[in-house]
């Protein structure tokens, strides 16, 4: 089965840019993988923030973006506040098969 | 508003069985390709299993821990989402969650813990 990767912690200063990224054990990540991306902060539920690789909801603040970058997904934090302290998880599409990242510990300091 | 809400968690014994539902609402159903997700205490969370909307086959794809053991279903006129768990198992304790592209605000998911 296929391994998604990510960072097991990030450190971003408050009003400072951090990108998160979302590697695949089977190569380059593509469109086709319609990766997303969720927050969850402690105690809570999650909450997604990307669908289909790049694409927002309404409620997903704009310093939020997403992007295919060198073989990666990854989700840019521009701006960053204390309330995006959090986890971040990536989810994978693969044929009849998805998989979640190990998460990422954003932490706002 | 699009919410989904899970119930039917509860405890039970290893080799138990129990079945979860996921009532949504606020958005069409029928259409949606409906996810589980669990996330064991203290763990990062664990793709459980997937069906699509009838019209585009109504077929189901598992993860490899709870293939032949677990089954997810829907009624498409209730609105809900199920997921039969057999054979159950210790690891298998986790909150439970459904998951779908047209809900961004995730429901509180249902406990489901497996002891003796």
């Amino acid at each position: 089965q296929a391994v998604v990767t990510q960072e097991p912690s990030l450190t971003v200063s408050p009003g400072g840019t951090v990108t998160l990224t979302c590697g695949s054990s089977t190569g380059t990540v593509t469109t086709g993988h319609y990766v997303y991306w969720f927050q969850q902060k402690p105690g809570q539920a999650p909450r997604t923030l990307i669908y289909d690789s790049i694409n927002k909801y309404s409620w997903t603040p704009a310093r939020f973006s997403a992007s295919l970058l060198g073989g990666k997904a990854a989700l840019t934090l521009s701006g960053a506040q204390p309330e995006d302290e959090a986890e971040y998880y990536c989810f994978v599409s693969y044929s009849g098969v998805r998989v979640f990242g190990g998460g990422t510990k954003l932490t706002v300091l | 508003e699009v919410q989904v809400v899970e119930s039917g968690g509860g405890l039970v014994k290893p080799g138990g069985s129990l079945r979860l539902s996921c009532a949504a609402s606020g958005f069409t159903f029928s259409n949606a390709w409906m996810n589980w997700v669990r996330q064991a205490p203290g763990k990062g969370l664990e793709w459980v299993g997937r069906i699509k909307s009838k019209p585009e086959g109504g077929t189901t794809d598992f993860a490899a821990p709870v293939r032949d053991r677990f089954t997810i279903s829907r009624d498409d006129s209730k609105n809900t989402l199920y997921l039969q768990m057999d054979s159950l198992k210790t690891e298998d304790t986790a909150v439970y969650y459904c998951f779908t592209k047209e809900v961004t605000v995730w429901g509180q998911g249902t406990l489901v813990t497996v002891s003796s």
